[in-house]
């Protein structure tokens, strides 16, 4: 069945540093890529999202790129601060209708 | 912006009851609702979709006399967890596509996590 793989499972980075997390997908299909950033207790948020037409998309200290040939996505953090520090979740679409399935997520630590 | 609401946000039930859990989307309709389902340190299930006006759709391996999804209206799921046991215990997260933002683009709410005794 369709899948999302993601790496790291945990990330440390010092502040002020970059964070890079990758993601694979399965489903050639696949158009839609959301990242959702989740803090503890809480539902998870869409921080950023890119469609298979483009390479690249950029918001501030956050950027996506997608490699749609070799089926990677990742996710960029620059600058990264204390309130980064959360999981991050890479996910995509499959089949029709609004369905997404997630990777299994990655534990942002960012170090003082 | 559009917002999903989850009631309850905590709930601790006995062995063998049956706990209804409410997903409303605030002020937008939502024809579509996602369940998932998140264990602690773990990545969000997708366990069903859930469709205004007719049944839901279960993803493989999730129970449907189990976890029996009502979506009466356009603003309202509901998951009821039946003869729950400890095993159910977990995070149980709705989601609804977001109005106007293209497809696929999701909403969550802030989740319901379910003990039971």
């Amino acid at each position: 069945g369709e899948n999302v793989e993601q790496h790291p499972s945990t990330l440390s980075v010092q502040e002020g540093d970059s964070a890079v997390i990758k993601c694979t997908y399965s489903d050639s299909a696949s158009n839609y890529f959301p990242w959702y950033k989740q803090e503890l207790g809480k539902g998870p948020q869409l921080i950023i999202d890119i469609r298979s037409n483009v390479g690249e998309k950029k918001d501030q200290r956050i950027a996506v790129t997608l490699n749609k040939t070799a089926k990677h996505f990742s996710l960029h953090i620059t600058e990264t601060q204390p309130e980064d520090s959360a999981v991050y979740f890479c996910a995509a679409s499959v089949g029709r209708g609004d369905k997404i399935i997630f990777g299994k997520g990655t534990r942002l630590h960012i170090l003082p | 912006g559009a917002v999903v609401s989850q009631h309850p946000s905590r709930v601790i039930c006995k062995s063998g009851t049956s706990v209804k859990i409410e997903c409303r989307s605030l002020d937008f309709q939502a024809t579509t609702m996602f369940w998932y389902r998140q264990f602690p340190k773990k990545s969000l299930m997708l366990m069903a979709t859930s469709n205004e006006g007719s049944k839901a759709t279960y993803e493989q391996g999730v129970e449907k006399d189990k976890f029996l999804i009502n979506h009466a209206s356009l603003t309202l799921s509901t998951l009821t967890v039946t003869s729950a046991h400890p095993e159910d215990s977990s995070f149980y997260i709705c989601s609804a596509p977001l109005p106007r933002a293209g497809a696929n683009v999701l909403t969550f709410g802030a989740g319901s996590r379910l003990t039971v005794l």
